[in-house]
């Protein structure tokens, strides 16, 4: 089946430490994202990334990096420099919409990664 | 700047009709978006609307009107199971990113 893939579920980290959460994904989609989301808030975006090896920055890109080396792939790094990165980090996948009718171009999210810093 | 503005929380009882308002201001639209989350969940995508009007899904349905940067989510023939967190979200023109609105908690009372 296809889908996307976030691991782990739940990860704690002490303050100083930088933390990677791992997203996969098999349905060929060419677009992906990393949100983080937080109690009463909606989802914010940290990055995206539409081809292979480029992605931009989004609102909330400070203290966070990633990397796409391979279209199924798009790990998120949790950096020492983000202030406050106890969150829900939900990580989601798109077909580029091409402007054409024939598909709408939802996103498809995985589980979610509850990050806790301890 | 972007603002996508909803209610923060809604109660309704079984068996009723809801209809959540979302409002938007967004620099470039290219679609907007209904998701549906329930608790510690993953949003799962309910309706999709990008020319004006209504958009029917079985109990779901959507209304977009562009000019007034106004959508809503009408649920019919509620059910426990609808008693989750309703995200308004809407693509932007370039760079295919969504941005999304704060969510409206639903609650459905038997």
């Amino acid at each position: 089946d296809g889908g996307i893939t976030q691991s782990p579920k739940y990860l704690f980290r002490k303050e100083g430490q930088n933390v990677t959460l791992s997203c996969e994904q098999n349905l060929n989609h060419d677009a992906m994202y990393w949100y983080r989301q937080d109690p009463g808030q909606g989802l914010r975006l940290i990055y995206y990334s539409q081809i292979v090896n480029d992605f931009q920055k989004g609102d909330i890109a400070e203290g966070y990096s990633v990397s796409r080396e391979k279209k199924e792939s798009f790990p998120l790094t949790v950096t020492s420099a983000q202030k406050n990165p106890t969150a829900f980090y939900l990580c989601a996948s798109s077909i580029y919409r091409d402007g054409g009718l024939l598909n709408t171009g939802e996103l498809f999210f995985g589980e979610g990664s509850r990050l806790t810093v301890l | 700047g972007q603002n996508i503005d909803q209610p923060t929380e809604m109660t309704a009882t079984e068996g009723a009709i809801v209809q959540i308002n979302c409002t938007y201001q967004t620099s470039g639209f290219n679609g907007l978006f209904w998701y549906q989350q329930h608790a510690g969940e993953a949003p799962t995508f309910l309706s999709y609307n990008v020319l004006d009007g209504l958009e029917e899904k079985g109990r779901f349905s959507s209304f977009l009107s562009r000019s007034k940067g106004y959508s809503y989510l009408l649920l019919k023939e509620l059910q426990m199971k609808d008693s989750a967190s309703y995200l308004c979200a809407v693509r932007r023109n370039y760079g295919q990113n969504f941005v999304f609105g704060p969510g409206t908690r639903l609650s459905v009372l038997p």
